[in-house]
């Protein structure tokens, strides 16, 4: 099956750093999602875009959904600690008439915050 | 409080053997979901079930097997069919055209 591809992999900051990753598709998607992973843990939704070129904050973060609908971006401002953990784009469509999603996932941007 | 429940969180297989995952939601959602992921991987889709009794493959589905006999429940398992069963396992559920939302996961090792 496809996965996204998302850069960069992996992202060694300072905290108070501002981070950016994105997700590109050679697929058009009708929805981007952005989740977090933390170690052990499923993963947690952060900031949903349904609609091209829409540009959408949650505190920190910023994510956009790109006109092409093939990508999408997250950033994130003043990085702090709890940042850390592994960055997840998905891209949705639909399946069926019952409205269901399919998502393709990206395989991840690893934060880590040095000290 | 609603949300998805996994059990167990930790799962060991021997060789041969089948075992299963449970996967619980409250949320009343239509659709479930089990995803597979690796090392250093995304999430890869197992199988999915949009309404009772009745339930699709994923990507990656040889090897597993499902059931959705109560819209609440959706468990797998893996069967001994499949070879390299370690893994982190997910589960989700979503409602209409909404984001999927996860359970923490069970991780399954080989004895």
């Amino acid at each position: 099956g496809q996965q996204l591809n998302q850069s960069p992999q992996s992202m060694f900051i300072q905290e108070g750093e501002d981070v950016s990753m994105n997700c590109t598709s050679s697929s058009i998607f009708n929805t981007w999602l952005w989740y977090k992973q933390d170690p052990g843990e499923g993963p947690v939704l952060l900031i949903a875009l349904y609609k091209a070129g829409e540009l959408t904050s949650n505190g920190r973060l910023t994510a956009q959904f790109g006109i092409t609908r093939k990508d999408s971006f997250l950033n994130i401002s003043a990085s702090i600690p709890s940042d850390v953990g592994i960055y997840f784009c998905a891209g949705q469509r639909f399946i069926s008439n019952f409205g269901n999603e399919k998502l393709t996932f990206g395989t991840g941007t690893r934060l880590t915050i040095i000290p | 409080d609603g949300g998805i429940t996994q059990s167990p969180k930790y799962l060991f297989r021997k060789e041969g053997q089948n075992v299963t995952l449970s996967c619980e939601q409250n949320l009343n959602h239509d659709a479930m979901y089990w995803y597979r992921q690796d090392p250093g991987q995304g999430l890869r889709l197992i199988y999915y079930s949009q309404i009772v009794n009745d339930f699709q493959k994923g990507d990656i589905a040889e090897g597993y097997s499902v059931s959705r006999e109560k819209k609440e429940s959706f468990p797998l398992t893996v069967t001994s069919a499949q070879k390299n069963p370690t893994a982190f396992y997910l589960c989700a559920s979503s409602i209409g055209r909404r984001p999927q939302h996860f359970g923490d996961g069970t991780r399954l090792s080989i004895l």
